[in-house]
Formats: C-alpha cells, structure tokens, sequence
C-alpha cells in the first residue's frame, strides 16, 4: 500500500506571508499513463474538503492563483503565497495512482 | 450546480448494520465514478471504497474489506454504502465525493456512530 507522509503537521503563518506544505510517497505516483494523481485539498473548519490542486500542478475551478502545486515521481509541494484569512484550515494531499491515500494533514493556522 | 446529499447516518450499536445513501444532482450521475470518505473526530480523511461509472470495478480499503459494500443505482442517481458488523473504530463522519480527474466535489457528509 502506498503511504503519503506530509509534514509539517502544523504550519503557523502570518498574514500575507507564504506556506510551503510537502508530501512524499512511499512509492512513485506516475501511473503506467504517463499521467501523475496527486492532489490538494484545503478543509476549512466545519466543512467539508474542497479540492485545490489537481494532477499536482492544475488549479480546479475558481482557485486563486495564490495556490500553486509542483514536484514529480514520490515528492510533491503546495505552495500558498500571500495567505489570507480564508486560507486558513486543514490541507491534505491525496495519491490516486494506486486506489486512493491521503496524508496526515496539515493545519494551516495564523502564527 | 453539482449537489451531493448524504443521509442514512446515525447511532448503531457495534456489531449491527447500516445503510448510507448519497444523492446526487447537477450532472450525468451514470458518467462519474463514485467514492466513500470517511474523517473519525479530530482525525483526517480515510478513503473507503470507489465504484466506477457502471459499477464494474469496485474496490475497499482494507480496514472494511469483507464488511462494507458499495453500490450505486444510476436510474435513481444514488451511491450507497452498506456498512455490517460494525465497530467503534468506524465511528465517522462518511462523505461521498465525486471521481472525475480527482474527487472533485464532496457532500457534506453524514455522521455514523457506533457504540452501545
């Protein structure tokens, strides 16, 4: 089974600066299509997950450009610039190459 | 608007059955893989089964392998989640999510809590 290990777990931040979230798996993400399926979710508290990135680096509908996702084979990055309040929450990364495994977690707060 | 309505929730007693549902609306329902996700209190997410477009392929994670069944009713536009012999260690909250590229759109989940 594939294990996403995503640190850090807890990530204090100011207003307006940037984050930088990693997440590594224990095997390489790249399907035999050539393809990589590696996303970005961010929960805000008492919601449901909202998807982010997808397929590493593409940003769903309605996404600012703020977000920004990168990295290949079994390391991956999600890069928030200029957080703002709205950013703040759990952000979890998920592998669907090899059935689906999420990370740990990371919860985005202010420092 | 993409609209999934999970219901069926609610305290079991461990060792007993459950029954989800999610309905969904806004898109071909037959078009889309489907998938159940679960997040224990204070914990994170947890996949826990997939079913394609036409049910051919389904698969489990192996914590309800044997335990859960997944299916979906495409005239009816509705995923289900057959949950047996339950434990404490399935208490929940369930959400099911759409499968396009990603899980692309999440409902807002239904709570499932086992204990006597």
């Amino acid at each position: 089974d594939v294990v996403m290990t995503q640190t850090p777990v807890s990530l204090p931040v100011s207003l307006g600066g940037q984050a930088s979230i990693s997440c590594r798996s224990s095997q390489s993400l790249v399907h035999s299509n050539g393809n990589t399926y590696l996303h970005w979710y961010l929960q805000k508290p008492g919601q449901s997950p909202q998807l982010l990135i997808y397929r590493v680096s593409n940003r769903f509908s309605g996404v600012p450009d703020r977000f920004s996702g990168s990295g290949s084979g079994t390391d991956f990055t999600l890069k928030i610039s200029r957080v703002e309040p709205e950013d703040l929450g759990d952000y979890y990364c998920l592998q669907s190459t090899h059935f689906r495994t999420f990370g740990g977690g990371t919860k985005l707060e202010l420092k | 608007e993409v609209q999934l309505v999970e219901s069926g929730g609610g305290l079991v007693q461990p060792g007993r059955s459950l029954k989800l549902s999610c309905l969904a609306s806004g898109f071909t329902f037959s078009n889309y893989g489907m998938n159940w996700i679960r997040q224990a209190p204070g914990k994170g997410l947890e996949w826990v089964a997939s079913i394609s477009s036409s049910s051919s392929y389904i698969y489990y994670a192996d914590t309800v392998k044997g335990r859960f069944t997944i299916s979906r009713d495409n005239a009816k536009n509705t995923l289900y989640l057959q949950m047996t012999s339950l434990r404490s260690e399935d208490t929940a909250l369930y959400y099911c999510a759409r499968q396009a590229v990603a899980l692309d759109y999440w409902g807002q989940g239904v709570m499932v809590t086992v204990s006597s």
